[in-house]
């Protein structure tokens, strides 16, 4: 079957540092892939998407970098923040219809 | 006010009960989407519309229906909950004109069957 993975375990973090969340997946590569935002009781917020042919993008603190060899993509937060504490969700795109196939998600919490 | 909105926001109901989860949208998208949250899994998708005449099963349709009553509503009905049901429903938009397929969330509908 196809897979979506992103590691479950919670990434504790101090302020100020750079928090990196994996994001694997099996099978065929998408022609992209987005990164969302959870917060406890609210639903997913989109931040991020990167293509196929994009090695990296950026968005303020944000960076994602996307490896089609590895099936991997990663997830940056510099100079983390308490307010960057949530739960962070990759998607990738399963069909031209554009239909979405999200992984279970990754909590960062960032400790003053 | 917010773009997606679902109703109700918690919901507790018995075994065999039919419950309807309701999500309106003034984004003016045509693509609607519904998805359970478990804790530990992914999204799962449960019924997608591309447009109001158009309605498709997603990966977990079983025990459930929807209906797409115009551009800006789409429901989804639970025929008879089972406790297995219990999770965070949620209903999201796209709209794929002029870029990638980017998803907007509702803020959520907690199901709880006993």
């Amino acid at each position: 079957s196809q897979k979506i993975e992103q590691n479950s375990e919670a990434l504790n973090i101090q302020e100020g540092k750079t928090a990196t969340l994996t994001c694997n997946y099996t099978n065929y590569s998408p022609a992209y892939l987005q990164w969302y935002r959870q917060d406890p009781g609210r639903g997913p917020v989109f931040l991020l998407l990167i293509r196929e042919n994009e090695k990296e993008k950026r968005k303020e603190r944000l960076k994602v970098t996307f490896d089609t060899t590895l099936k991997q993509s990663l997830f940056h937060i510099t100079a983390s923040q308490p307010a960057d504490s949530a739960t962070y969700l990759c998607a990738r795109l399963t069909d031209s219809w554009g239909k979405l196939q999200f992984g279970a998600g990754t909590q960062v919490v960032v400790t003053p | 006010d917010a773009d997606v909105t679902q109703t109700p926001r918690n919901r507790i109901t018995k075994t065999g009960k039919r419950i309807m989860l309701e999500c309106s949208q003034t984004k003016g998208h045509d693509r609607m989407y519904w998805y359970r949250q478990d804790p530990g899994l992914g999204l799962q998708l449960i019924y997608y519309s591309f447009d109001v005449k158009d309605i498709n099963k997603g990966e977990i349709s079983d025990g459930y229906s929807v209906s797409r009553q115009a551009q800006a509503k789409f429901s989804l009905s639970l025929e008879s909950a089972i406790p297995n049901q219990t999770a965070l429903y949620f209903c999201a938009t796209s709209d794929l004109a002029g870029g990638p397929d980017t998803q907007y969330f509702g803020p959520g509908t907690r199901l709880t069957v006993l």
